[in-house]
């Protein structure tokens, strides 16, 4: 039962390098988010995909572009990578049309910007 | 704008100790309430969430929580921690008219330590 997977689990860029983090989900969710998670500001949404085919922008999008695959991938791209985008990636994925559905996380990407 | 405040930053106990994490909240309607707990090198776990009925909700892993609307408080508590409870927790809040989770916000998370 996998859930929702990431990948890399660890990346170390230098800056002006760019990568992407890929993400899917097994669950049939509508819904997929990239959230990062730096210290002392919680998690915040970079980008989020109601569904297949439809993506928007977060609370923090600057530097990033996603692209949703399929109902199931969901990757995050970072063009030209910035020491300020060091930080903890967590994809993670929610149904659609139940209110205050759960969203299921995938276990982190951490990314270090040198 | 809606906001959440979890006072908080690190918070110790004993195992056995009871617990209480704080989680206050500014929103203009009846929100949608959200326990998540992380782990070291996890990802974020629901531990419980409230949008109506009891204000006393149950969660996983013994966890229950308050919902004080006069109080604009949500928090957590369990009688008694056990050491696999060290973790992060984090207290979320989002709009109950909304299906979907992007207007979820988060609070800036409570780091629990048990010591034997």
């Amino acid at each position: 039962n996998a859930g929702v997977t990431q990948t890399p689990k660890f990346q170390v860029l230098k800056t002006g390098q760019s990568m992407t983090l890929q993400c899917a989900q097994d669950m049939n969710h509508n819904s997929m988010y990239w959230y990062r998670q730096d210290p002392g500001m919680g998690l915040r949404l970079i980008y989020y995909s109601a569904s297949e085919g439809t993506t928007d922008k977060g609370e923090v999008p600057n530097g990033y572009n996603v692209s949703r695959l399929n109902k199931r991938e969901f990757s995050l791209r970072l063009e030209s990578a910035a020491p300020s985008q060091t930080s903890v990636y967590f994809c993670a994925s929610s149904s659609q049309g139940v209110p205050g559905n759960t969203i299921y996380f995938g276990e982190g990407s951490w990314l270090t910007v040198v | 704008a809606q906001s959440v405040t979890q006072p908080d930053i690190h918070i110790t106990v004993s195992e056995g100790a009871s617990l209480e994490l704080r989680c206050n909240y500014s929103y203009g309607a009846t929100p949608y309430l959200f326990w998540y707990v992380q782990s070291p090198g996890q990802g974020l776990q629901l531990l419980l969430k409230y949008f109506s009925g009891d204000t006393l909700v149950q969660g996983i892993k013994g966890f229950e929580a308050e919902f004080k609307r006069s109080q604009s408080s949500f928090n957590l508590r369990k009688p008694s921690v056990h050491w696999s409870d060290a973790a992060e927790y984090f207290c979320a809040v989002g709009p109950i008219s909304n299906f979907g989770n992007e207007k979820l916000t988060f609070g800036t998370g409570t780091r629990l330590t048990i010591i034997p």
